[in-house]
């Protein structure tokens, strides 16, 4: 059964670095989201993306994450300067499209920042 | 805005005992619920949707439109229950999944 996959698993990064979250979704999906769950909180939406642009995003997506889908494969989270507060859980999701259809989920990339 | 509330963190119960994980939900509009599970070391996963008013694994949940409740029941829980149970609300279309805090269910033998 197909999946979406995220690397690396984990990530330790210093405060200031920038980070890149890869995602691979499922291959005939269009839709791709990325959310994020910090330790002990809930999970939250950040950021939608469809026919290579921003769809939706919350107000926690400030101009210190983008994302792209570079190679019509992967789609990825970039972090330009971590704070210790961005230390989550991150997920990736996609969809087909189609009415009544689910969200698959990668199974997280822990990132650390320290 | 919509806002989903799953009052407990952690519900414990005997194997064979029923349970029931609440969800209440707050959407002025005609939400899609949803109730996702995370296995041990698994990824989230969909359980069921109010939509398709199916049975999966034993587990159902009724959207209640006047309490705006989706609880999620089960008459006899199983060993294999054990996991983290989110409820989720969707406006409708592709738009994003907003997750209650999430229930930890602990299923003792």
């Amino acid at each position: 059964e197909p999946e979406v996959t995220q690397t690396p698993s984990h990530q330790v990064t210093q405060m200031g670095q920038e980070v890149i979250l890869r995602c691979v979704p499922i291959s005939n999906h269009l839709y791709f989201y990325w959310y994020r769950q910090i330790l002990g909180q809930k999970v939250e939406f950040l950021v939608s993306f469809y026919n290579n642009e921003i769809s939706e995003k919350s107000e926690i997506f400030d101009d210190q994450f983008s994302v792209e889908r570079p190679d019509g494969s992967n789609f990825t989270l970039k972090i330009r300067s971590t704070k210790l507060e961005d230390s989550a859980m991150y997920f990736c999701a996609s969809r087909t499209g189609q009415v009544n259809t689910e969200a698959f989920f990668g199974q997280g990339t822990r990132l650390t920042v320290v | 805005a919509q806002r989903v509330t799953q009052p407990e963190k952690l519900l414990s119960v005997f194997k064979g005992a029923p349970v029931e994980l609440k969800c209440n939900y707050s959407y002025s509009g005609s939400p899609e619920l949803f109730w996702y599970v995370q296995y041990s070391r698994q990824r989230l996963q969909l359980l069921l949707r109010h939509i398709s008013r199916e049975s999966i694994k034993g587990f159902t949940a009724d959207l209640n439109k006047g309490e705006t409740s989706f609880h999620l029941k089960k008459p006899f829980a199983q060993e294999e229950d054990s996991a983290m149970y989110y409820c989720a609300l969707k406006r409708g279309g592709n738009t994003p999944l907003v997750f209650g805090k999430g229930t930890r269910l602990s299923v003792i033998a």
